[in-house]
């Protein structure tokens, strides 16, 4: 199975600030990479398909770039709403896998 | 509206089996796959296994030995059939509506504990 190994696990920011998230793929993944929102006590929510296509009446500060086996999730400018877990899937090798999330807390 | 829903016992004793349905609306399920995945409180997610728009089934393959995914098209439900429960097959299930991209449309989850 192909690893997903987002980084860092924990991370603290400010309103307003530009906060980048990690995903490493173990091999190639081409650009099937999806990017997921949990909230506490939610089930996760589709941000970004396809590494960079964001998905309907999601924000336009969240983006996402890479391909092959490295990928990133940016957000321009921090909301207090966008508190919330963030997990990497690769479905370009079954079995689909995720990765075990970047907590994203306010400073 | 597409709408999914897990229903099914909190509570399964080790070595039992656990059953749950994921009700659907909003969409058919000849024409969408529905997949199983669970998630133990404080990590990632982990696929289970898929009930194709055409019948077919797919399993993960840590977990085939013990999983059976079934549908009833005319009530929209899709049931998940997993045996010989342990302590660390506890966490939040969830089915959800795959497209294109997978895990497109998530239901609420259900918590399902194993314990004595």
């Amino acid at each position: 199975d192909i690893q997903m190994t987002q980084s860092p696990s924990f991370l603290s920011a400010s309103v307003g600030d530009r906060v980048t998230l990690s995903c490493k793929a173990s091999q190639n993944i081409n650009k099937y990479l999806a990017w997921y929102q949990q909230k506490l006590g939610e089930a996760p929510k589709l941000l970004i398909y396809n590494a960079n296509s964001l998905q309907t009446g999601i924000p336009s500060r969240f983006s996402g770039s890479g391909s092959g086996t490295d990928f990133t999730l940016t957000i321009s400018s921090l909301q207090p709403e966008d508190v919330a877990t963030y997990f990497c899937l690769q479905h370009n090798s079954w079995p689909d896998t995720f990765g075990a999330g970047t907590k994203l807390e306010l400073k | 509206q597409v709408q999914l829903k897990e229903s099914g016992p909190g509570l399964v004793q080790p070595s039992e089996t656990l059953s749950l349905t994921c009700t659907v609306s909003g969409f058919s399920l000849t024409s969408y796959s529905v997949s199983w995945v669970r998630q133990p409180s404080g990590k990632g997610p982990e696929w289970m296994g898929r009930m194709w728009y055409d019948g077919d089934t797919a399993y993960n393959s840590a977990l085939k030995s013990r999983l059976s995914i079934s549908r009833d098209t005319s009530k929209n439900q899709v049931f998940l059939k997993m045996n010989s429960l342990q302590t660390d097959d506890t966490g939040t299930y969830y089915c959800t509506r795959d497209e294109s991209i997978p895990f497109a449309y998530w239901g609420q989850g259900t918590l399902v504990t194993v314990s004595s």
